[in-house]
């Protein structure tokens, strides 16, 4: 069963707008991670966010995390057409659940 | 160059061939893992492992073996393939384990006639 829960499953938006993704998650985490994929190929890491932070940034990513509504937001700010790509929350203790994903798609 | 691989990277068997899909990490990480993606349902944990000689079952076993002899390889073996096997599969690595970034190898795709 998965474990993070993205939405929406798709999100188009032009470029230069802002673009935000939420994950929920159903058990108590230690941390949460989140991943982008380009079209078939493999997951590379974005950010991770530990279960006692709150918000975390890196260049034009923002990630908040509220462990109390077990759920995560993923912005993406000034968009480029180069950031068109899945984009996927993970959780895990020993074994790692991922969500089902957002397609971002941004128009030039 | 760090880097998880896999081989190959594209196969079309029949049903019932027994295949190995290779997975090689160069990090000297202690986990590894690999995952089945499909349509509409994101990644799925397959089996993982914590160290050598360590596997766990993930989410979603059935059909496959694994096996973590040396710390650098964790190959997937498919006894007997079945059409719903068909699938983009992925082999990842990280230091440690879950709490930490996970390493993706290319992907491997896999077609069962």
């Amino acid at each position: 069963s998965q474990q993070g829960e993205e939405d929406p499953q798709a999100l188009s938006i032009q470029e230069g707008e802002n673009a935000t993704m939420n994950c929920s998650y159903k058990t108590s985490i230690n941390n949460l991670q989140w991943y982008r994929q380009n079209s078939g190929r493999g997951l590379v890491h974005l950010i991770l966010i530990r279960s006692n932070e709150r918000e975390k940034h890196s260049g034009r990513l923002r990630v908040t995390l509220d462990t109390s509504k077990k759920s995560s937001s993923l912005l993406i700010t000034a968009s480029r057409a180069a950031d068109t790509a899945s984009y996927f929350c993970a959780t895990g203790i020993n074994d790692m659940r991922f969500g089902a994903g957002t397609r971002l798609t941004v128009k030039p | 160059e760090a880097q998880v691989t896999q081989n190959p990277r594209y196969l079309i068997t029949v049903t019932g061939k027994k295949l190995t899909v290779t997975c090689s990490q160069n990090m000297n990480h202690e986990y590894m893992s690999w995952y089945r993606q499909d349509p509409g349902l994101g990644l799925r944990q397959i089996y993982y492992s914590m160290n050598v000689e360590v596997t766990d079952k993930g989410d979603v076993p059935e059909g496959y073996k694994v096996s973590r002899k040396e710390k650098r390889n964790f190959p997937l073996i498919l006894e007997s393939p079945s059409p719903n096997q068909t699938s983009l599969y992925f082999c990842a690595s990280s230091p440690s384990g879950p709490r930490e970034t996970q390493y993706f190898g290319p992907g491997t795709r896999l077609l069962v006639l």
